[in-house]
């Protein structure tokens, strides 16, 4: 079926490095999402993204949705502690259905 | 508080019992989701409903049961039909908008004895 393929799978970095996860798709996206899930938790929505080439910042995170509307990349200036966690995107490649990638899990050295 | 509450927070399960997790929210949404997480793996779905008496299998609805007699509450059955039932079941909800928001419970812990 349709997938969003979501790399690297894992990343571990010391505390002040930066850190990046991409999500490729092989169709066209509407709107990508991203979620974060720390440790022993549940996902939270992070952000959407909808428009060609969009570029979307949230303090130390950047979002980027490609001009293809194919892939999108999470970019996390900096690290912290609290950074720590995985990290998913979501797609609706089905109607009403958001197919998510494998998740970048991140773990920080401190 | 709006949200979304799932209970047991831990489930214990016998071989061949049938365990029902529990999932409501207050936020007047008409999707819900059911998904799997395996330790270390991305979300894979069971099952998902976008109105009330309706629903449709996921990707992994095999072993599993689902009801939707009112709109907050979208129970999950675990049957004994599911050999390897041990995992995290997180419970979702969003507007019948395509591509929403889905807004996540704090999940169930099954664990097989």
């Amino acid at each position: 079926g349709q997938q969003v393929m979501q790399i690297p799978q894992y990343q571990h970095v010391q505390e002040g490095e930066d850190f990046t996860t991409y999500c490729n798709s092989s169709t066209t996206l509407s709107n990508i999402q991203w979620y974060k899930q720390r440790p022993g938790g549940h996902p939270v929505f992070l952000i959407q993204l909808v428009k060609s080439g969009e570029v979307k910042k949230q303090k130390r995170l950047t979002f980027q949705f490609g001009e293809a509307k194919k892939n999108s990349s999470l970019h996390i200036t900096a690290t912290q502690t609290t950074d720590v966690g995985t990290y998913f995107c979501a797609a609706d490649l089905v109607a009403q259905k958001l197919v998510f990638g494998q998740g970048t899990r991140l773990t920080i050295n401190p | 508080d709006g949200g979304i509450t799932q209970s047991p927070k831990y489930l214990f399960r016998k071989e061949g019992q049938n365990v029902t997790l529990s999932c409501e929210q207050n936020l007047n949404h008409d999707a819900m989701y059911w998904y799997r997480q395996d330790p270390g793996q991305g979300l894979r779905l069971i099952y998902y409903s976008q109105i009330v008496n309706d629903f449709q299998k996921g990707d992994i609805a095999e072993g599993y049961s689902v009801s939707r007699e009112k709109k907050e509450s979208f129970p999950l059955t675990v049957t004994s039909a599911q050999k390897n039932p041990t995992a995290f079941y997180l419970c979702a909800s969003s507007t019948r908008d395509r591509g929403e928001t889905q807004y996540f419970g704090p999940g169930t812990r099954l664990l097989v004895l």
